[in-house]
């Protein structure tokens, strides 16, 4: 089956830095991949939208600048946190939606834990 | 803008009950519903698919129903066990876009 890895899966950092997240489709190629943001006992919010070779579209209220998202490949989407800061802490969680089929097929990364002291 | 929202936001029961896991929707002009797993701290793991034109999916001991007319799903839990205790998300898909609920906390208690 289709399977989506990030890396890392958690990581902590001091307030300021800034964290890069990666996001692999192993087995398929993904036209579009989606990141996802969950606080503590909350659902899962969208943040933006990146398909392969263009600009991510980001959802409202989603700091474009803050949180930069690169997809340069059918396989690899990166989303980095810049100058993070605690209130950035959150559970960020990726899929990839495969090439040829519907928006229905989106595979879910494990997810990555972000904490930021 | 879709609305998803479940009910109840916990539950807990004593093992062997059956369940069920209520999720409502603002728009009914859906291509699918979604129900996921969740464990603490993991991604998602897909239970069960929808269609907008099906009614009902069945996987095991579990059954999903669609009423997209109502904007309403249930996920059915039959003899529920103790590996069961997870949160459990509803998502419908509208477009290329995935709105979830927020969950309902399961406990099932042995």
């Amino acid at each position: 089956g289709a399977v989506v890895s990030q890396h890392p899966s958690w990581v902590i950092c001091k307030s300021g830095t800034s964290v890069k997240i990666e996001c692999r489709s192993l087995d398929f190629q993904a036209t579009t991949m989606f990141w996802y943001r969950q606080f503590p006992k909350q659902s899962l919010m969208l943040m933006a939208t990146s398909n392969e070779g263009s600009k991510a579209t980001y959802e409202q209220g989603v700091e474009k600048d803050k949180f930069l998202i690169n997809h340069a490949s059918l396989t690899l989407s990166t989303l980095t946190v810049t100058s993070a800061h605690p209130e950035d802490s959150s559970f960020y969680i990726c899929s990839a939606e495969a090439r040829g089929q519907g928006a229905d097929t989106q595979y879910f990364g494990p997810g990555t834990r972000l904490t930021v002291l | 803008k879709q609305e998803v929202t479940q009910i109840p936001a916990a539950l807990s029961v004593p093992e062997g009950e059956n369940l069920v896991l209520n999720c409502s929707f603002t728009d009914s002009a859906i291509y699918n519903l979604q129900w996921f797993r969740q464990d603490p701290g993991k991604g998602l793991t897909s239970l069960l698919l929808i269609q907008s034109s099906q009614r009902e999916q069945t996987s095991g001991r579990l059954n999903a129903s669609l009423d997209k007319s109502s904007g309403r799903s249930t996920l059915y839990i039959a003899a529920s066990q103790p590996g069961d205790s997870a949160t459990y998300l509803c998502a419908v898909c509208s477009g290329s876009r995935l709105t979830f609920g927020e969950g309902t906390q399961l406990t099932v208690n042995p």
